[in-house]
């Protein structure tokens, strides 16, 4: 089955503390993307990757850092340094560098202790 | 960046009525998509209008687009109660590459059986 996969779906972090969110994808896209998602509100772009080795800030990226060594897989690490973490993270990804219909992993919600 | 704005907020029918969102916008756009969230997941792809059609059919699914009054409106016929879920516009901005869509707040769908 093609799709994306995130995980945990559930992660908590103390203070202090780096978190990684995994997201891996097996539908060949090129184009890889970070959003976060709060309570009554819409998704707010953090990172993107339109090709391997390669990645853009996005609107809210002060707190968070990604790679792209694979094509396959882009995580995301919340630093410390993001002081407001809580909330509903989800990547997606789309075939080429347009933008156009994305698809969307099930999400990770990540909350501090 | 310029959201979408969906309205209502909230709206709840009785099963087998009509649903009618609609989703305002500021910039001119390359294209507007419609993605539905069901609760704690992630987003799916719904439909996907571009800024020279009027509107689009999709199953039971209907979406026009106004780029005079920079409007776009979702029907959905006949509904389910599977169709309880947030709808989400999102626009691509003319211009815009990867990171070229932005998200609307949503419009939360109810079905009452």
């Amino acid at each position: 089955d093609g799709g994306i996969t995130q995980s945990p779906k559930y992660l908590f972090r103390k203070e202090g503390q780096n978190v990684t969110l995994s997201c891996e994808q097996n539908l060949n896209h090129d184009a890889m993307y970070w959003y976060r998602q709060d309570p009554g509100q819409g998704l707010r772009l953090i990172y993107y990757s339109q090709i391997v080795n390669d990645f853009q800030k996005g609107d809210i990226a002060e707190g968070y850092s990604v790679s792209r060594e694979k094509k396959e897989s882009f995580p995301l690490t919340v630093t410390s340094a993001q002081k407001n973490p809580t909330a509903f993270y989800l990547c997606a990804s789309s075939i080429g560098q347009s933008g156009e219909k994305l698809f969307f992993g099930s999400g990770t919600q990540l909350s501090v202790l | 960046s310029q959201q979408g704005e969906e309205d209502p907020q909230a709206l709840s029918i009785q099963e087998g009525e009509n649903a009618t969102m609609n989703c305002s916008y500021k910039t001119s756009i390359n294209n507007l998509q419609w993605y539905r969230q069901n609760s704690g997941r992630g987003l799916v792809h719904l439909i996907l209008i571009r800024s020279n059609e009027r509107e689009k059919h999709s199953g039971r699914l209907r979406v026009t687009l106004d780029t005079s009054k920079k409007s776009s409106s979702l029907l959905i016929t006949a509904s389910r109660a599977a169709d309880t879920a947030s709808y989400f516009c999102a626009t691509h901005h003319s211009g815009g590459g990867a990171d070229g869509l932005t998200f609307g707040k949503g419009t939360h769908l109810i079905i009452q059986p």
